[in-house]
């Protein structure tokens, strides 16, 4: 299982909208609705931010918005604020049971 | 508190073996599915393994037959048995509580593994 593509780097100035892509197959992002995202500043553990495509856990700032179209899932941040800058994951269920993560994104805020 | 504790980890030869636990707190830790996550310093994050509710396990192919989940329901605990531990399984091991399906939404502070010799 190949990890999920997403860009390796993704700027954006204080109070702008930044998307990220993660893109899978019809084997995993394609095929079913069970997309995450995860937010990690260095030295911390993944942080949930999305589940099941667009659904944010409790907590979770709704500057954080979660869509797919196709083999394609987004990850978009509006209002981009300092304590945004972070490595961000897509992770995907598949077709063999298991989970695939995404190849990670660095989100700096310029 | 919703709570994860990993221990276990260390440094360990080529061809050697590990095992990690994960201690759960401040939930109902039968309810739920659980995973091990890893991530090599500098790297992205790897799925390594899940274990169901009903003892159900999976894993992907690089570490299939080499790694074994396991839980005790009645400890609140997780475990990862690794036989023929490789340097490329050098990493921070994270246990993840599973959220529906695909999901994690707890997680452990890590707990380093390195394979050398």
């Amino acid at each position: 299982q190949s990890a999920l593509t997403q860009p390796a780097s993704v700027s954006g100035s204080p109070g702008q909208s930044i998307t990220i892509s993660c893109t899978g197959t019809s084997s995993d992002v394609g095929g079913y609705n069970y997309v995450s995202w995860y937010q990690q500043h260095p030295g911390k553990a993944p942080k949930l931010m999305i589940y099941e495509v667009s659904n944010r856990p409790s907590g979770v700032s709704n500057r954080f918005s979660g869509s797919k179209s196709g083999n394609t899932a987004s990850l978009t941040i509006s209002g981009l604020q300092a304590e945004d800058e972070a490595d961000y994951y897509c992770s995907s269920y598949t077709s063999s049971s298991t989970n695939v993560f995404g190849t990670g994104t660095k989100v700096t805020v310029l | 508190e919703v709570q994860l504790v990993e221990s276990g980890g260390g440094l360990v030869q080529p061809g050697g073996s590990l095992r990690l636990s994960c201690a759960a707190s401040g939930f109902t830790f039968s309810s739920y599915d659980m995973h091990w996550v890893r991530q090599a310093t500098g790297k992205g994050l790897e799925w390594v393994s899940a274990i169901g509710t009903a003892g159900d396990t999976y894993y992907p192919g690089s570490v299939k037959g080499r790694f074994t989940i396991s839980r005790e329901n009645a400890k609140n605990s997780l475990y990862l048995q690794m036989n023929s531990l490789r340097a490329g399984d050098t990493a921070v091991y994270y246990c993840a509580r599973g959220r529906g399906v695909g999901a994690f939404d707890i997680w452990g502070q890590g707990t380093m593994v390195t394979v050398s010799s």
